[in-house]
């Protein structure tokens, strides 16, 4: 089983694109984080969502409780922002995350 | 302005040797987790940790221990290591409740041959 969709699992864009990276999950949350790995493996936390929409940057990130989905935008696609793009949620039951199997992201020049 | 340091970035080990992968965090974290990161998988949970000498079993602890002799670290122990635990490993450091802030290691690449 897997709690967390996300897709596309590949998406290679032109410099300067809008992106949309897009979480599904199939349990009640109390929050939702988008992280982002490097090649090398470290992992920064972009966005920790429980409601609505956030924005830092170029990047944007929505939640839609209702119907269990996140998006994650990125406007102006540089190549510096080639990464893995990863999905995580904690249920409300556990104090855990379930993650979804990553988006890798190649911005060309 | 490191917050949660792994021992390793890349480590080659042989068949049936013991590894240790150590995980410090100078956040004065209670819970600790240890993920591994495989293609086409992504992050499973190995072991977790609420508190000192505490540790419960993740989704795949199969070959497998941990260890946290203090708040600051946690060691996910490998006792005898395989051929399929080569995997990129991921320690994570979170603030009891605070899910709202996690923070991850650089993560360890570990190669068994």
């Amino acid at each position: 089983k897997n709690e967390v969709e996300q897709s596309p699992q590949n998406l290679t864009a032109q410099e300067g694109e809008f992106i949309t990276i897009n979480c599904s999950y199939s349990v009640g949350i109390s929050a939702l984080h988008w992280l982002q790995q490097h090649p090398g493996g470290g992992i920064v936390s972009l966005f920790m969502l429980s409601s609505g929409k956030k924005k830092h940057g170029r990047l944007i990130a929505t939640i839609n409780i209702q119907e269990k989905h996140s998006s994650l935008h990125i406007t102006a696609s540089h190549p510096r922002d080639s990464a893995v793009y990863i999905c995580a949620v904690v249920p409300n039951t556990g104090n855990q995350f379930y993650f979804g199997t990553g988006t890798s992201l190649t911005v060309i020049p | 302005d490191v917050k949660v340091t792994q021992s390793s970035r890349y480590l080659v080990k042989r068949t049936g040797e013991k590894v240790f992968l150590e995980c410090v965090q100078d956040m004065d974290h209670e819970n600790m987790f240890w993920y591994r990161q495989d293609p086409g998988l992504g992050l499973r949970l190995i072991y977790f940790s609420y508190d000192v000498k505490m540790k419960e079993k993740g989704d795949i602890p199969e070959g497998y221990s941990v260890s946290r002799e203090k708040k600051e670290r946690f060691s996910l122990i490998l006792e005898s290591a395989s051929t399929n635990q080569t995997s990129m490993y991921l320690c994570a450091s979170i603030l009891q409740g605070a899910f709202a802030e996690a923070f991850f290691g650089q993560g360890t690449r570990l190669t068994v041959v």
